[in-house]
């Protein structure tokens, strides 16, 4: 099936440092999600974008629509320890038929942010 | 509260003997998908559905099935798991009103060991 390639896979970093990761598809997508998994929780959405060229944020997180609608980016700034855990991107096509409801998640980049 | 709620959270169990895993929202969402998560490969979507009685199959289909009698239940069942199918499986529900523009609400997960 459809997959996401997501980079980088993890990162190593200092508190107080810039975070950036990106996402990207072979096809397009209609919908770009961002999504950090706490350990031992389940994913929880962080910024939803919907139009190419997008740019939204949320906090000392940006997230940005490509304007090809065939990646995304999400920035974090002046990282905090409890910004640790993995991070997903996930995208949807709004296409018609049965394929409308599915979401395809990247392979996650995991965050270790060092005190 | 609002919540979607997994049971068991933890089974080891063995090849072949059938199992099922609940999953019910209490928020009257329209929306139920359930995903599995493996190391390296992230969250790959296995069955969602639409609504009551409406159900499709995600990326990894293969060796589930669900279903969707009632809007707040939507139980995984494995007929005859297999060691391939030991997983960290997450439900997760939403609103929907005709686009992915309300963030889906995850489970705490079910950790499933087949031997």
């Amino acid at each position: 099936g459809q997959q996401l390639n997501q980079s980088p896979q993890s990162m190593f970093i200092q508190e107080g440092e810039d975070v950036s990761m990106n996402c990207t598809s072979s096809s397009i997508f209609n919908t770009w999600l961002w999504y950090k998994q706490d350990p031992g929780e389940g994913p929880v959405l962080l910024i939803a974008l919907y139009k190419a060229g997008e740019l939204t944020s949320n906090g000392r997180l940006t997230a940005q629509f490509g304007i090809t609608r065939k990646d995304s980016f999400l920035n974090i700034s002046a990282s905090i320890p409890s910004d640790v855990g993995i991070y997903f991107c996930a995208g949807q096509r709004r296409s018609g038929g049965t394929s409308y409801g599915k979401l395809t998640f990247g392979q996650g980049t995991i965050l270790t942010v060092h005190p | 509260e609002a919540q979607v709620t997994q049971n068991p959270r933890y089974l080891i169990t063995v090849t072949g003997k059938k199992l099922t895993v609940t999953c019910s929202q209490n928020m009257n969402h329209e929306y139920m998908s359930w995903y599995r998560q493996d190391p390296g490969l992230g969250l790959r979507q296995i069955y969602y559905s639409m609504n009551v009685e409406v159900t499709d199959k995600g990326d990894v289909p293969e060796g589930y099935k669900v279903s969707r009698k009632e809007k707040r239940n939507f139980p995984l069942i494995l007929e005859s798991p297999s060691p391939n199918q030991t997983s960290l499986y997450f439900c997760a529900s939403s609103l929907w009103g005709g686009d992915l523009n309300q963030p889906q609400h995850f489970g705490d997960g079910t950790r499933l060991s087949i031997l």
